[in-house]
């Protein structure tokens, strides 16, 4: 499974822009790029998922160049309950047997007023 | 409904207690898991079931035990248990294999304390 490494912490202001970089260099043809949010005493939750390029939900986007080595959560104008830990996973589903999720050590993004 | 229910909440035992932590979703998700998180650390996978039965073990000592009796339940009985096993435990669930959309839906967790 592809290892990933992100900043282990990041510090914004309400209305924002925050971009968090996650690299991947021994990422696999097969694997996709996924990223979660954690709140404290809360199960992860999925927020966006790419293979390539660009990809915008209506939280966040996620920007990934063509050598797929690395990948941009963007989250536009943050709020004071978007402070939370942001994890970055690879990894690609197994046949008929879920996917397998190795999480990295996260971003604690810490949003101030 | 998109929701993953654990219970309970919290759960303190002692070292030769056996309990059970419970996980349930309604979803029709053929998938579901069992990660531990410790404290300011990332969830680590534990067991992955896969059409009710076990598909992947991370190498998990046996005094954790999963069960899945149908594919809205997924149990974790605790047996022996070390002080170093306290934890938050995450049960979560998705469809099998779909490529892109693999989402995983997370319950919020069983806190466990072992004294």
């Amino acid at each position: 499974l592809a290892k990933t490494t992100q900043p282990i912490s990041m510090d914004s202001y309400e209305g924002q822009e925050v971009n968090i970089t996650c690299s991947h260099n021994n990422i696999a043809t097969n694997d996709y790029i996924t990223w979660y949010q954690q709140f404290p005493s809360q199960g992860p939750r999925f927020i966006i998922q790419g293979y390539k390029t660009k990809v915008t939900n209506e939280v966040a986007s996620l920007f990934i160049p063509a050598d797929r080595k690395s990948s941009t959560l963007s989250l536009p104008r943050v709020s004071l309950s978007d402070t939370a830990v942001y994890y970055c996973l690879v990894g690609a589903p197994i046949n008929n047997a879920g996917n397998m999720l190795t999480f990295g050590g996260g971003t604690r993004l810490m949003v101030k007023p | 409904d998109t929701e993953v229910t654990q219970t309970p909440k919290h759960l303190v035992m002692g070292m030769t207690n056996k309990k059970s932590l419970k996980c349930e979703q309604h979803m029709g998700h053929r998938a579901m898991y069992w990660y531990k998180q410790k404290a300011k650390k990332p969830p680590e996978l534990m067991f992955v079931y896969s059409y009710e039965k076990l598909s992947i073990n991370e190498s998990v000592p046996s005094r954790f035990s999963p069960e899945c009796p149908n594919s809205s339940l997924l149990n974790l009985h605790l047996h022996a248990l070390q002080p170093e096993d306290s934890a938050l435990y995450l049960c979560a669930s998705s469809q099998v294999s779909r490529g892109f959309d693999n989402e995983q839906f997370f319950g919020p967790g069983t806190r466990l304390t072992v004294l």
